[in-house]
C-alpha cells in the first residue's frame, strides 16, 4: 500500500547531539511536511517542500534543518538539540496544497 | 481570532451517546478546513476537507458542518463507539492546526 514511513519510530538522544528523523513517501506526491507536537499542544508547522523550494516558517529555531534529496525523501536534521525539543514530530505529504497524508510519527526525547 | 482553537479539549462518552465537538479559525482569506482523525500510535487519517460556507459533509456515522463566515466547524458523532476514541485535529489550508479534542468512549 502507498504510504508515508518515519523512521526511527522512537528516538532518544543526548542534549546537544545531533540527531536526523527520516520520512519516505510512496504517495509520489510533490509536498511534504514537517510538523513538532508537543504535549496537548496543536501540531506546529516547521517547514515544507513544494517541489524542491524549501519554505521556512518564520518562528522555526535555526536549530532544525531540513534535506530533501529527492521526491520520495525527507529528513529533518536537529543540530543541537535541546530539553526542550522533546517532541512528537509528524511529517506529511500533498499533491500540491491538498488534503494531508501523514506518518505515524517520530517520538523525539532529549535527555 | 488568530489562531485555530478547538473545543472541548477533551471528552468522555459512554458508548450509544452521540457528541460534538468545535472548530474554531480565522474568517478571513479562507479557502478550506480539514478535519483528522488520529488514534493512538497511528498516523493522522484525514476525514473530511471542507471549502463551501454551509457545507455539510458525511462519513457513516461521523458528520461535519461549515459556517466560514463565523469561522466554525462542528463534527458530530452519532452512536459513539468505543473505535470511535480518537484525538480529532482541525486545520486550516495554511497548516494551522488546533490542539485537537481528545475523544474517549467508554464501553
Amino acid at each position: 500500500d502507498a504510504m508515508v514511513i518515519q523512521n526511527p519510530r522512537y528516538q532518544v538522544t543526548q542534549f546537544g547531539k545531533p540527531v536526523t528523523l527520516s520520512c519516505s513517501q510512496t504517495l509520489n506526491h510533490n509536498v511534504m511536511y514537517w510538523y513538532q507536537q508537543k504535549s496537548s499542544q496543536a501540531p506546529k508547522l516547521l517547514f515544507h517542500y513544494y517541489d524542491k523550494d524549501f519554505n521556512n516558517e518564520a518562528d522555526t529555531p535555526d536549530n532544525f534543518q531540513s534535506r530533501r534529496p529527492n521526491t520520495s525523501f525527507c529528513f529533518l536534521d536537529i543540530r543541537s538539540p535541546g530539553l526542550g525539543d522533546t517532541a512528537m514530530y509528524l511529517c506529511a505529504t500533498s499533491r500540491q496544497a491538498g488534503e494531508q497524508f501523514f506518518g505515524p510519527g517520530t517520538r523525539l526525547t532529549v535527555l | 481570532i488568530l489562531n485555530v482553537e478547538q473545543s472541548p479539549q477533551s471528552l468522555h462518552v459512554q458508548e450509544g451517546d452521540s457528541t460534538n465537538f468545535t472548530c474554531s479559525f480565522p474568517s478571513s482569506n479562507f479557502y478550506a478546513l480539514h478535519w483528522y482523525r488520529w488514534e493512538t500510535a497511528k498516523s493522522p487519517e484525514a476525514l473530511f476537507v471542507m471549502t463551501l460556507n454551509g457545507d455539510e459533509k458525511k462519513k457513516g456515522r461521523i458528520s461535519a458542518t461549515l459556517n466560514t463566515k463565523e469561522g466554525y466547524s462542528y463534527l458530530y458523532i452519532k452512536g459513539s463507539q468505543p473505535e470511535d476514541s480518537a484525538t480529532y485535529l482541525c486545520a486550516t489550508r495554511t497548516m494551522r492546526f488546533g490542539a485537537g479534542t481528545r475523544l474517549t468512549v467508554k464501553p
